[in-house]
């Protein structure tokens, strides 16, 4: 079974400092990874995906993450956080090869969530 | 890019009633459509799967006659949610996928308060 597990509920920095936002996994198979960004009352917006291709993926917003299989881990970095960057944080895992539904299909399994804080 | 819009944006409705929210792909067919509640501070869980022109498969604890599903276009899916109580408020947002291995694309959601 898959599973994504987000190390730390809430995360402070400063502004112009670095940001890192931790993630493991847990995948039988191929997994594809994602970080998915949500400000207040909003939805979801993909920052970057993993799905196999360069370790290193570059995302929006100078957000990149850096899929390592021997520590099942993606963690999401930028180099200097923005004011504008304070939001939840969602780190998801799906399976490319077993592990669906019972219909079939690929289930995105979603982190329990990082809030960024980001201070002045 | 792809996307997906649902709509109402935010609906407020009595106890009792019963709320359709409506998710679309607007620029390319969703074979399969999915949809998530959030509540207030958490994550999104996974509430149903649903294919075009097939029944859709709940997840384990969600009742499939409380939120009734149908999909019945490669664009448009909708979810009722029947006979509406105050703890069925929730963030609800749909997801639509062009193919088995595509990534999914979120809708912006629905916030849906029941009085």
């Amino acid at each position: 079974a898959q599973s994504v597990t987000q190390l730390d509920s809430h995360v402070s920095v400063s502004e112009g400092t670095p940001v890192l936002l931790r993630c493991n996994y847990s995948s039988s198979y191929s997994p594809s990874l994602f970080w998915y960004v949500q400000h207040p009352n909003k939805g979801l917006q993909l920052l970057l995906k993993y799905t196999s291709a360069a370790t290193l993926v570059k995302g929006i917003n100078g957000f990149e993450a850096e899929f390592k299989k021997s520590e099942t881990s993606f963690h999401l970095t930028k180099p200097s956080a923005h004011m504008s960057d304070a939001a939840e944080y969602f780190c998801v895992v799906s399976d490319r090869g077993r592990g669906r539904t019972t219909s079939g299909t690929y289930k995105y399994i979603f982190g329990t969530g990082t809030r960024l804080k980001v201070l002045a | 890019g792809a996307v997906v819009s649902q709509h109402p944006s935010r609906v407020i409705c009595k106890s009792g009633t019963s709320v359709k929210i409506e998710c679309r792909s607007l620029d390319f067919q969703a074979t399969t459509m999915f949809w998530y509640r959030q509540f207030p501070k958490q994550s999104l869980m996974l509430m149903a799967t649903s294919n075009e022109g097939s029944k859709a498969t709940y997840e384990q604890g969600v009742e499939k006659d409380k939120f009734l599903i149908n999909h019945a276009s490669l664009t448009l899916s909708t979810l009722t949610v029947t006979s509406a109580h105050p703890e069925d408020s929730s963030f609800y947002i749909c997801s639509a996928r062009a193919g088995v291995n595509n990534e999914q694309f979120f809708g912006p959601g629905t916030r849906l308060t029941v009085l």
